[in-house]
């Protein structure tokens, strides 16, 4: 079956600009996970989705990062007034649920802030 | 605060031959998963091999297998026959049962294997 995957692939923006990176986990996935992963750098936790809801945001770096999953499979995150510390490669993951501890992982966004 | 150590950022290895990465990590936690991940350049992470803290059995997946060190908190990764398809790198992961599935994960280590 089809795996995680995220679009775009690359993101080039522009400093300030306000930028969205989707999600589409595997079909019947209630858990879903975003992580930001740095040059040369382990992926750090973001946020975590059981369902609909943001059961954990604690990892989100401020409120210009934001996620949603209105109908608990696609996610999107969003980033506003984008600032060159932002660049880095966004990776999505999915299990079936919290309690799998096995995630599943997309081949992530590279967001290049200019 | 949970941790995971990586200290070998870069290692090489002959192909077909042994390897050994290493992995420390700190946690107050009784129950809990360790993993190691691939990500090869495509930035696709992979699971290479699981390991749940409760079992005292060493995980084993073919070709790679962990040594456990509960009591010292250490996770190796053991690549046997080494492939020109496992240079990659490697990291090391952990969650806690309380962490609801949020991965903590090391710096990583660059395997290369050479032929």
């Amino acid at each position: 079956g089809a795996g995680v995957s995220q679009t775009p692939s690359n993101k080039v923006t522009e400093k300030g600009k306000y930028v969205e990176l989707r999600c589409d986990p595997i079909s019947g996935h209630t858990a879903l996970y975003w992580y930001r992963q740095s040059l040369g750098q382990g992926p750090e936790f973001l946020i975590y989705f059981q369902g609909t809801g943001a059961a954990d945001d604690s990892g989100l770096p401020n409120d210009r990062f934001f996620a949603v999953r209105p109908e608990g499979s696609v996610s999107t995150l969003k980033i506003q007034r984008t600032e060159r510390g932002d660049s880095a490669v966004y990776l999505c993951a999915s299990s079936l649920d919290s309690y799998t501890y096995e995630q599943y992982f997309g081949p992530g966004t590279r967001l290049t802030v200019t | 605060a949970q941790t995971v150590t990586q200290s070998q950022p870069e290692m090489s290895v002959q192909e077909a031959e042994t390897v050994t990465l290493s992995c420390t990590y700190d946690t107050s936690e009784s129950n809990y998963y360790l993993f190691w991940y691939k990500q090869p350049p495509s930035r696709q992470m992979i699971l290479v091999i699981r390991q749940e803290a409760y079992k005292q059995q060493n995980a084993t997946e073919n070709r790679f297998s962990v040594n456990f060190q509960k009591a010292a908190k250490s996770f190796s990764l053991k690549i046997s026959d080494s492939q020109l398809g496992d240079t990659a790198m490697y990291f090391c992961a952990f969650t806690a049962s309380s962490n609801t599935g949020k991965l903590i994960f090391g710096q990583g280590t660059t395997l290369q294997v050479k032929p």
